[in-house]
């Protein structure tokens, strides 16, 4: 049963535009959502959280919304950058530990 | 300040051997996670530790795999009687007592 899904396995954008990576939860007791990034042969990074109280968090180039009742939450890249290709992880968790992650979305971004 | 370390990073065991994976936290964290990854799937939780404490296991196969965190050392991450399904890349984890989890490099395992 998968609680987290990234139906979209990859994606390619042109540099300079929005990169948008799309995630689905069917649990809704999950609290805590996270992006991480990670390149070939290293582990996963941090990228950026929200918790359940919030619809949206920015960083930097990146934002990440949260649509509780869709139970549904997107990261938004802008501008993209070819060092941005990548593959990107959602994970939800209940709690703050039990990271639950989706399979994951290949960016590619175009110079 | 060092990241999450894991070794060795890559791990060839003939089926029926153990494998053993480290992993040594950030400096200033006290949990440890492990989560495996399949092919082309996400990393899927196995344990979390605390120093000479087992938190949660509900992730571990109830055979063949332990996990422990001891007061000195690293955290290790044991198979025992390895088969060609446990081939993976195995990824630590720590964080502080609240916060976000950072990962280690990871350990590819692969079994023959």
């Amino acid at each position: 049963d998968q609680q987290v899904k990234q139906n979209s396995p990859s994606l390619s954008v042109q540099e300079g535009r929005i990169s948008i990576l799309n995630c689905d939860y069917t649990n809704s007791m999950f609290d805590y959502f996270l992006w991480y990034k990670k390149y070939p042969a290293e582990g996963p990074t941090f990228l950026i959280s929200i918790s359940s109280i919030k619809d949206k968090n920015e960083d930097g180039r990146f934002t990440v919304f949260l649509n509780k009742s869709a139970k549904h939450l997107s990261l938004h890249i802008v501008p993209s950058q070819p060092g941005d290709s990548a593959v990107y992880f959602c994970a939800a968790s209940r709690g703050t530990y039990k990271y639950i992650f989706g399979t994951g979305t290949r960016l590619k971004v175009l110079a | 300040n060092a990241g999450v370390m894991q070794n060795p990073r890559h791990l060839v065991r003939r089926r029926g051997q153990e494998a053993r994976l480290r992993c040594s936290p950030m400096k200033g964290h006290s949990h440890v996670y492990w989560y495996r990854q399949l092919p082309e799937e996400g990393l899927k939780f196995m344990v979390y530790l605390q120093k000479e404490n087992i938190i949660d296991e509900s992730g571990m196969p109830k055979e063949r795999f332990s996990a422990e965190f001891p007061k000195e050392g690293p955290s290790i991450l044991r198979i025992q009687q390895v088969v060609r399904g446990d081939s993976a890349a195995y990824f630590c984890a720590s964080s502080p007592l609240t916060g976000e989890q950072y990962f280690g490099p990871g350990t590819r395992l692969t079994v023959t």
